[in-house]
């Protein structure tokens, strides 16, 4: 079946410091990847998508994320984090049915939280 | 520009109590998606629905009825309400397969 794991449920970093978020995805074929962030009270905002092509694609807000077929990964970053970026962070895979339907499958997220 | 626009934001419903979610959306996307979000789970779908007249079950659909006469609306019935159904409710569109897929601000339900 197809899933998203997202390992960290929870991560802490220092505001300037580099950040990685994981994800990985079981499914057969090349998906459709996204990351979604979410403010507290808010909705989903879509940070960058990969559909095909380049491998790294960049995203609003000074994000990016890597595509690595051979390990199932689409991992995202920031290379330098702003207090701003405090959120919950969701990494989704679509899904292309017979019917032709896209369907997400969410990972259960990560809640980023900053240091001053 | 308003994209997907939920209402109610926020509802408190009794046990056993009926309500509807409203979803609109001024995209002309013919996708369109129902699911709640539970702290920790990520988000489930619900139903989704590939054009007017057209609706399917998703992973969660127990306690939950669509409809879709037309290609802005999808509203999302809650029959019977329970104490489980207390969630976020997103509803989403998309224009197409493969396309991204634009969320509502969501609405904040509690069953008690």
């Amino acid at each position: 079946a197809q899933s998203v794991t997202q390992p960290d449920i929870h991560i802490t970093v220092s505001e300037g410091a580099s950040l990685e978020l994981r994800c990985n995805y079981s499914y057969g074929a090349t998906p459709y990847l996204f990351w979604y962030v979410q403010s507290p009270g808010q909705g989903l905002q879509l940070l960058l998508k990969y559909f095909s092509g380049d491998t790294l694609v960049q995203g609003i807000k000074g994000f990016e994320a890597e595509f690595k077929r051979s390990q199932s990964s689409f991992n995202l970053r920031k290379p330098s984090v702003h207090w701003s970026d405090a959120a919950e962070y969701f990494c989704a895979v679509g899904l292309m049915f017979s019917g032709g339907y896209n369907k997400l499958i969410f990972g259960a997220g990560t809640r980023l939280a900053v240091h001053p | 520009n308003a994209g997907v626009t939920q209402t109610p934001k926020f509802r408190i419903l009794k046990i056993g109590q009926s309500m509807t979610l409203q979803c609109a959306q001024d995209m002309n996307h013919n996708y369109m998606y129902w699911y709640r979000q539970d702290p920790g789970m990520g988000l489930k779908l619900i139903y989704y629905s590939v054009g007017a007249g057209i609706t399917d079950k998703g992973e969660v659909p127990n306690g939950y009825n669509v409809s879709r006469s037309t290609t802005e609306d999808f509203p999302l019935r809650l029959e019977l309400a329970a104490p489980s159904q207390t969630s976020v409710y997103f509803c989403a569109s998309s224009e197409g397969t493969g396309n991204t897929i634009y969320f509502g601000e969501g609405s904040w339900l509690t069953v008690v």
